[in-house]
């Protein structure tokens, strides 16, 4: 059973400031890690993907992973009211057979604080 | 980039009866399209993966007699929820992706199924 862990929130960080999202897997063969961000009522839009250890860089975000230890972030700097969002960590396993989408995280709810 | 339209964006049906998404991906070819779920307030939840030209495979727990996929073209996959019930009202989303499992999905908009 693939499981994908986030802490729902809401966090709240002040404008400005720097927002940081964890996620923890249990599957240790995932390969690939995303990150998106969901409006109420709305899709799933990528922000971050990222492959191997290490960070990955994306203007104002940056995706940290540790297969080791099983750990994705993001970090948003700079935080703008317009980043208040659910961020959604998900996980994608290459199983090979038919079925190979994504194991979402619940997500964690961001508010930036004007 | 890539567009992924997903129509309608909401119905409302009334139980027993059969609802039809369509799902498009309108600048590229898919190889490989996705159905998810989301119930209000929870995670993305993956119904099944579906191939252009064979069956769809579906996760453990999702009835593929009740919801039927069809993926007949590269740039069409259909979910129809048949026989709906208000247990079935959700947010159904798909997502397109047009080469290796290693590459990106594109999200649709989502489908807001309401069952009364």
């Amino acid at each position: 059973q693939k499981e994908v862990e986030q802490n729902s929130g809401p966090l709240s960080v002040p404008e400005g400031a720097i927002a940081s999202l964890n996620c923890t897997y249990s599957d240790r063969v995932s390969q690939s890690f995303f990150w998106y961000r969901q409006y109420s009522g709305k899709s799933p839009e990528l922000i971050m993907s990222i492959y191997s250890n290490g960070d990955k860089e994306d203007g104002r975000f940056t995706a940290q992973l540790n297969k080791a230890s099983q750990y994705v972030s993001l970090l948003i700097r700079d935080s703008q009211p317009s980043d208040s969002a659910t961020y959604l960590c998900a996980v994608k396993v290459y199983s090979g057979g038919g079925a190979d989408g994504l194991t979402f995280g619940k997500g964690t709810h961001l508010i930036i604080q004007p | 980039g890539a567009v992924v339209s997903q129509h309608p964006s909401r119905v409302i049906c009334k139980s027993g009866t059969s609802v039809k998404i369509e799902c498009r991906s309108l600048d590229f070819q898919a190889t490989t399209m996705f159905w998810y779920r989301q119930f209000p307030k929870q995670s993305l939840m993956l119904m099944a993966t579906s191939n252009e030209g064979s069956k769809a495979t579906y996760e453990q727990g999702v009835e593929k007699d009740k919801f039927l996929i069809n993926h007949a073209s590269l740039t069409l996959s259909t979910l129809t929820v048949t026989s709906a019930h208000p247990e079935d009202s959700s947010f159904y989303i798909c997502s397109a992706r047009k080469g290796a499992p290693n590459t990106e999905a594109f999200f649709g908009q989502g489908t807001r199924l309401t069952v009364v």
